[in-house]
C-alpha cells in the first residue's frame, strides 16, 4: 500500500503570512488532489494535478506536483482567517487510479 | 444538484453490537468510496464499490464490510463493535470515468459520526 506524509501537522500562523504544505511519498502516484476539510463535514476539493511538475493556481494557493510524481506542495501566501482548517492531500494509486489515498493531513490555524 | 447523503449524521453503540450505515451518492455518480476518520490515523481507506461489485479494499478486519445495490447507493456494516472503531466515517462518490484530473475527484458527504460506549 502506498503511503503520503504530510508535513507540517500543524500550522499557526499570523494573518498576511505565507505558508508552504509538503506532502510525500516513496511511491509514484497517477494524480494527487488536495482536499480542506472544516469542522463538521467532509473535505472539498481544491485542485488536482496530473502531469509531473505541474503547477496550479487557484487565487492565493499555488499547487505543485513534483517531476518524479511522488510528491506535492500547497504554498498559500497572505494566508487569511478564512484559510483556517484541516488541508488534506491524497493519490491515486497506479495500480488502481479508484483507490485514492490520504495524507495524514495538516492543521491550519490563521490568527488575525 | 444534490450532494451525497450520509445517515445516520450521529449514533452511539456499546461494544459488540452492530452498524449500519448508509449513503446515497451523487446522481450519476456510480463509484462509492468509504473512510474511517480519527484524530489518530486520519482518513483511512475502506473499500470502494463500482457497479455494485468491490473494487478496491483496504486493510480492514472481516468486520467491516460493505455493498452496493443497482441504484449505486451503499451500506457499510460494522460488526462486532470495538471501543477503537469510534470515528467519523465518510463516503464518497465519484463518476470514475475515463483518465485524467477529473476521472476519480470524489464528492465527500458530511459522515457518520459513530461513538461506541
Amino acid at each position: 500500500t502506498q503511503l503520503l506524509e504530510q508535513s507540517p501537522q500543524f500550522l499557526s500562523i499570523q494573518e498576511g503570512e505565507n505558508l508552504t504544505v509538503y506532502c510525500n511519498s516513496s511511491s509514484v502516484f497517477s494524480s494527487l488532489q488536495w482536499y480542506r476539510q472544516e469542522p463538521g463535514e467532509g473535505p472539498v476539493l481544491l485542485v488536482t494535478v496530473v502531469t509531473g511538475g505541474e503547477v496550479k493556481k487557484l487565487k492565493r494557493l499555488t499547487f505543485q506536483f513534483g517531476d518524479a510524481r511522488k510528491d506535492s506542495s500547497l504554498h498559500i501566501t497572505a494566508a487569511q482567517p478564512g484559510d483556517t482548517g484541516l488541508y488534506l492531500c491524497a493519490g491515486a494509486e497506479y495500480s488502481s487510479a479508484s483507490k485514492i489515498i490520504f495524507g495524514s493531513g495538516t492543521r491550519l490555524s490563521i490568527r488575525p | 444538484k444534490a450532494g451525497v447523503t450520509q445517515t445516520p449524521r450521529y449514533l452511539i453503540k456499546t461494544r459488540g453490537q452492530q452498524v449500519t450505515l448508509s449513503c446515497s451518492p451523487i446522481s450519476g455518480h456510480r463509484s462509492v468510496s468509504w473512510y474511517q476518520q480519527t484524530p489518530g490515523q486520519g482518513l483511512q481507506f475502506l473499500f470502494e464499490y463500482f457497479s455494485e461489485t468491490q473494487r478496491n479494499k483496504g486493510n480492514f478486519p472481516g468486520r467491516f464490510s460493505g455493498r452496493q445495490f443497482s441504484n449505486s447507493r451503499s451500506e457499510m456494516n460494522v460488526s462486532t463493535l470495538e471501543l477503537g472503531d469510534s470515528a467519523l466515517y465518510l463516503c464518497a462518490s465519484s463518476k470514475n470515468r475515463g483518465s485524467g484530473a477529473g476521472a476519480n475527484v470524489l464528492t465527500f458527504g458530511a459522515g457518520s459520526r459513530l461513538t461506541v460506549l
